[in-house]
């Protein structure tokens, strides 16, 4: 079984200071993780995804995302958060080829 | 087109009626999957297809759900005697096959579905 958290509904940040969204994961075996983001009145979009490798895996916007594998974690970062990057931001896991279980979303408002 | 369509974009039926929600994916992509989120809730995995076949039907609540995809690339997600409950946005997705394109799905904008 599958199970993805991510514990902030909401994540406020100033323009220009680093944005943090937090996401832990339970998986049966090898993990590929993923990181989504829904924009107003916009489909999901891909952002990154960890398969295996490099535990910082860099992604697309200037997002980046470190898988830690001793706390079981994908949080999502980036250095310098824009107005622009406001949005619901989804974290995703597998186990095999298919099928996703997606996170509850964490909803990121960044204040001019 | 460039990307996964839906429609309807938006589905306002009655309690017990019968509704058809259809999925075009992007040309090539030979996975497709079906979603459903509800307000305030992140994506539900419903079924995934590889080529014409389900692969994987696990997530569909209950007999009433059905979905096709008769030639491989357009979807029909089929839902009968709807009920209230089955109110939320359908989502489909499509990617490209192979190890390294794992979980990049392509989602279309959704088919918001009302149950009165």
């Amino acid at each position: 079984a599958q199970s993805v958290a991510q514990p902030e509904d909401q994540v406020n940040v100033a323009e220009g200071n680093p944005l943090t969204v937090k996401c832990t994961y339970s998986v049966s075996g090898n993990p590929y993780l993923f990181w989504y983001v829904q924009y107003p009145n916009r489909g999901l979009q891909f952002l990154l995804k960890y398969i295996t490798g490099d535990n910082l895996v860099k992604g697309s916007y200037g997002f980046e995302a470190e898988f830690n594998k001793s706390q079981t974690s994908f949080h999502l970062k980036k250095p310098s958060a824009l107005v622009s990057d406001s949005a619901l931001y989804f974290c995703a896991a597998t186990d095999s080829w298919g099928k996703l279980q997606f996170g509850a979303g964490t909803q990121v408002v960044v204040t001019p | 087109g460039a990307g996964v369509s839906q429609t309807p974009s938006n589905k306002v039926t009655e309690k017990g009626k019968y509704v058809e929600l259809r999925c075009d994916p992007i040309s090539g992509h030979t996975a497709l999957y079906w979603y459903r989120q509800s307000l305030g809730q992140g994506p539900e995995f419903l079924i995934y297809f590889q080529g014409t076949g389900a692969a994987d039907d696990s997530g569909l609540p209950n007999d009433r759900f059905f979905a096709v995809r008769p030639e491989g690339s357009v979807s029909t997600l089929k839902i009968q005697r709807t009920e209230r409950g089955d109110s939320a946005v359908y989502l489909c997705a499509s990617s490209l096959q192979g190890w390294e394109n794992t979980g990049e799905l392509f989602f279309g904008e959704g088919s918001r579905l009302t149950v009165l």
